[in-house]
């Protein structure tokens, strides 16, 4: 079955660590994103990318990095600058810019 | 920023009856979605209606688009309890070329109390 594949699905992360949270997609879709959730909030954009090697950032990238080598695969870190880390993070892809989005079903990364 | 509003933020309704739930975005827009997120989960896209077009459907639900007042409309007709989730608008625009962002708003949380 095709479908984006986020792991781990529970991340903690002690103070001045970096992690890498993994998203992977087998939909041949070019456009991947990152979004982070707060409780009772909605989604906010961190980084997109349109193309393989290429990516830009959303609206609250600073302390966080990604990287697209493959069009399969963008993986989102969460640097020690990113001074509220413990959200739910959520990758999602889509194939065409009239097409909805296909989303994983999340990594929830605490600080401890 | 966010570019989607949901009214109201909390709705909890009768099973069988209709839900209604509302969106207003701020900038011009390239297409318009909805998705349901039940808790903890990933969100599933329900629908998709273009700038060009004014209302659509799919099974139980009914999407409006009025793009000289910004503003969306999901129906859920004849709800049921597994129709309890938070549902979210999200707005694609062009950010430059060919790179389009989808932006959300902070959703509405239906409940569907048997």
């Amino acid at each position: 079955d095709g479908g984006i594949t986020q792991s781990p699905k529970y991340l903690f992360r002690k103070e001045g660590q970096n992690v890498t949270l993994s998203c992977e997609q087998n939909l041949n879709h070019d456009a991947m994103y990152w979004y982070r959730q707060d409780p009772g909030q909605g989604l906010r954009l961190i980084y997109y990318s349109q193309i393989v090697n290429d990516f830009q950032k959303g609206d609250i990238a600073e302390g966080y990095s990604v990287s697209r080598e493959k069009k399969e695969s963008f993986p989102l870190t969460v640097t020690s600058a990113q001074k509220n880390p413990t959200a739910f993070y959520l990758c999602a892809s889509r194939s065409g810019a009239g097409y909805g989005y296909t989303f994983g079903s999340g990594t929830r990364l605490t600080v401890v | 920023s966010q570019q989607g509003e949901e009214d109201p933020q909390a709705l909890s309704i009768q099973e069988g009856e209709n839900a209604t739930m509302n969106c207003s975005y701020k900038t011009s827009i390239n297409n318009l979605q909805w998705y349901r997120q039940n808790s903890g989960r990933g969100l599933v896209h329900l629908i998709l209606i273009r700038s060009n077009e004014r209302e659509k459907h799919s099974g139980r639900l009914r999407v409006t688009l009025d793009t000289s007042k910004k503003s969306s409309s999901l129906l859920i007709t004849a709800s049921r309890a597994a129709d309890t989730a938070s549902y979210f608008c999200a707005t694609v625009q062009n950010s430059g070329g060919s790179n389009y962002k989808l932006t959300f708003g902070k959703g509405t949380l239906l409940t569907v109390n048997p």
